[in-house]
């Protein structure tokens, strides 16, 4: 049973729009999600992270929204660029002492059209 | 330094083969991870090494055997895999339990 779901296996936008990437989980353990981004045959590399604690964590172009009751977190792009085009992976971690290491959804794989 | 290095890049091996995964951090983080990456799925936990001791094996089979011989030093022993063990194998650590930085991975072909 998935435990970090991102239900959208891609998205295409086009540049300058606005990226919206979901992901959704259903272990109420979790307390840290993150959001990496991965080339093809590339180590996912980290972009942003939440603790359950906040509800918008902002970096430059990315923001990630997180709505606890909901179990739902959505990632920000704005504007989106050429180089953004990759596969986006939503992790969660439980830090409380449950399991270590990281959950990850089955990503998304983002087109930014020209 | 916020690099992970896994060597080497690409592995192709027989069935019979005995052969290492490396992966070195000089970040000083505590905790080291293996994961399994399947072309179109998410990574997998395999391994968690914390403080140079194993504490997590996710019912990984014997064929696969991690080892840690200190802080900056993560191996993956390979032994007797089979083709369906070909996959992307990706090394990370960290030092809060949350944020991973993870290497660019070793591309394995079982054969």
């Amino acid at each position: 049973d998935q435990q970090v779901k991102q239900n959208s296996p891609s998205l295409s936008v086009q540049e300058g729009r606005i990226s919206i990437l979901n992901c959704d989980y259903t272990n109420s353990m979790f307390d840290y999600f993150l959001w990496y981004k991965k080339y093809p045959a590339e180590g996912p590399t980290f972009l942003i992270s939440i603790s359950s604690i906040k509800d918008k964590n902002e970096d430059g172009r990315f923001t990630v929204f997180l709505n606890k009751s909901a179990k739902h977190l959505s990632l920000h792009i704005v504007p989106s660029q050429p180089g953004d085009s990759a596969v986006y992976f939503c992790a969660a971690s439980d830090s409380g002492g449950g399991a270590d290491g990281l959950t990850f959804g089955k990503g998304t794989h983002l087109i930014i059209q020209p | 330094d916020t690099e992970v290095t896994q060597t080497p890049k690409h592995l192709v091996m027989g069935m019979t083969n005995k052969k290492s995964l490396k992966c070195e951090q000089h970040m000083g983080h505590r905790a080291m991870y293996w994961y399994k990456q399947k072309a179109k799925k998410p990574p997998e936990l395999m391994f968690v090494y914390s403080y140079e001791k194993l504490s997590i094996n996710e019912s990984v089979p014997s064929r696969f055997s991690p080892e840690c011989p200190n802080s900056s030093l993560l191996n993956l022993h390979l032994h007797a895999l089979q083709p369906e063990d070909s996959a992307l194998y990706l090394c990370a650590s960290s030092q809060d339990r949350v944020k991973a930085f993870f290497g660019q991975g070793t591309r394995l072909t079982v054969v």
